[in-house]
């Protein structure tokens, strides 16, 4: 099956620092996904992006959609202690319904 | 919030006992899910359900057990469970399955599993 692989897996940045991450896949998506989970929350859409080489932005946050199709970053600027959690892609074909998820990163922020 | 509703949010089971995940959105979805978050794991999809017809089951061992009466509620149904199935267990729902639909899954809180 289709698998994604999520890089880092965890990071330790000090507040007002930048962060990247991002995701690959041995396989085509037509559609990239970027979820956010807080402390004991379920996931939350921070950008979906749908078209190869888009390049979407959601305050701080900037996600691109690869142009092979597989894989995706997504950049956070000026990093702030809310946005510790566990950050997921997730990569999907429309037609094929199922989104395949990303290991997870997982973001600390130290003020 | 997110319009999905988890209950309970924390259930410890024994072994032999039989008990029930309830999940309720309220967004007027059509696809409603079930997965399975372990720790450093990825988010594993059970189920999925479209339109109150289960449309998706990823090799899940029978002790659990799914229940769509309608488009709003979702049931997972355990019983005789392992201590390897402690997790936390989410809920989700997207407009549609597949078709028509931007990919976007709204998801629960949770509800944490301990099988002890």
């Amino acid at each position: 099956g289709q698998q994604l692989n999520q890089s880092p897996q965890s990071m330790f940045i000090q507040e007002g620092e930048d962060v990247s991450m991002n995701c690959t896949s041995s396989s085509i998506f037509n559609t990239w996904l970027w979820y956010k989970q807080d402390p004991g929350e379920g996931p939350v859409l921070l950008i979906a992006l749908y078209k190869a080489g888009e390049l979407t932005s959601n305050g701080r946050l900037t996600a691109q959609f690869g142009i092979t199709r597989k894989d995706s970053f997504l950049n956070i600027s000026a990093s702030i202690p809310s946005d510790v959690g566990i950050y997921f892609c997730a990569g999907r074909n429309t037609n094929a319904g199922k989104s395949t998820f990303g290991d997870g990163t997982t973001l600390t922020v130290k003020p | 919030e997110t319009g999905v509703t988890q209950t309970p949010r924390h259930l410890v089971m024994g072994m032999t006992n039989k008990k029930s995940l309830k999940c309720e959105q309220h967004l007027g979805h059509n696809a409603m899910y079930w997965y399975k978050q372990s720790a450093k794991k990825p988010l594993e999809l059970m189920f999925v359900y479209s339109l109150e017809e289960r449309v998706e089951n990823n090799s899940v061992p029978s002790r659990f057990s799914p229940e769509c009466p309608n488009s709003s509620h979702l049931f997972l149904h355990l019983h005789t469970l392992q201590p390897e199935d402690s997790a936390l267990y989410l809920c989700a729902s997207s407009q549609d399955w597949a078709q028509g639909d931007t990919g976007e899954l709204f998801f629960g809180e949770g509800s944490r599993l301990t099988v002890l």
